[in-house]
């Protein structure tokens, strides 16, 4: 079984600041990693998504992750924030294996709220 | 806009109740799943429908239920509806065909606020 672990509940920081939200995973088989955002009241857009290769990923809206086999992790960073990043984040993953059963397991999400 | 499109936005009922939910996926997504997501709970896979067969079950309670029809919306019905049952409801779609692996992106619709008094 696949579980998603993300560490901080919320994580304030002021505007043009860089963010890290911090993302574990834990699972018996290779698996595949994504993160979303929910805006307030709307459904969930994914950022960027690790599948294999460069264990550094560009996502969308100046997002990153990095994808640390031996740590577990898949945090996601951004070297300078916005008002309009103000948001819900959620870490998933999803077994690496075929047959198109692609449930996602999501973290408990992490609300980044950027202030002024 | 994902291209996925749920309905109703928002449903208030009571306990006891039955609802249905519906979703239709993006042109051409073959695949569709059901998720939850309440404040206990967090977000957490329900169902997963292919072309119209059950692929997956996650958590799922036995009072809910799900189909996927030929033209390729689904429908999430919840019956016998109690309190902890309020929760935002959202259908997501790949076009994922069975034997591919799961790298597909799912692409979620905009949830159903599903509150129950």
């Amino acid at each position: 079984a696949q579980s998603v672990t993300q560490l901080d509940s919320q994580v304030p920081v002021f505007e043009e600041a860089p963010v890290e939200l911090r993302c574990n995973y834990s699972s018996s088989v290779s698996v595949y990693l994504f993160w979303y955002v929910q805006y307030p009241n709307q459904g969930l857009q994914l950022l960027l998504k690790y599948l294999s290769g460069s264990t550094l990923v560009k996502g969308i809206n100046g997002f990153e992750a990095e994808f640390n086999k031996s740590q577990t992790s898949f945090h996601l960073r951004k070297p300078s924030v916005h008002i309009s990043d103000t948001a819900e984040y959620f870490c998933a993953v999803t077994p690496g294996v075929s047959g198109g059963y692609n449930k996602l397991i999501f973290g408990a999400g992490t609300r980044l709220a950027v202030h002024p | 806009d994902s291209g996925v499109t749920q309905t109703p936005k928002h449903l208030i009922t009571a306990t006891g109740q039955r609802v249905t939910l519906r979703c239709s996926p993006r042109s051409g997504d073959l695949s569709v799943y059901w998720y939850q997501q309440s404040l206990d709970q967090g977000l957490q896979f329900l169902i997963q429908y292919y072309n119209g067969e059950e692929r997956a079950k996650g958590n799922i309670l036995e009072r809910f239920s799900a189909q996927q029809f030929p033209d390729l919306h689904s429908e999430l019905n919840l019956s016998s509806l109690e309190l902890g049952d309020s929760a935002l409801y959202f259908c997501a779609s790949t076009p994922a065909p069975v034997g591919y692996t799961s790298t597909d992106t799912q692409y979620f619709g905009p949830g159903t606020r599903l509150t129950v008094l």
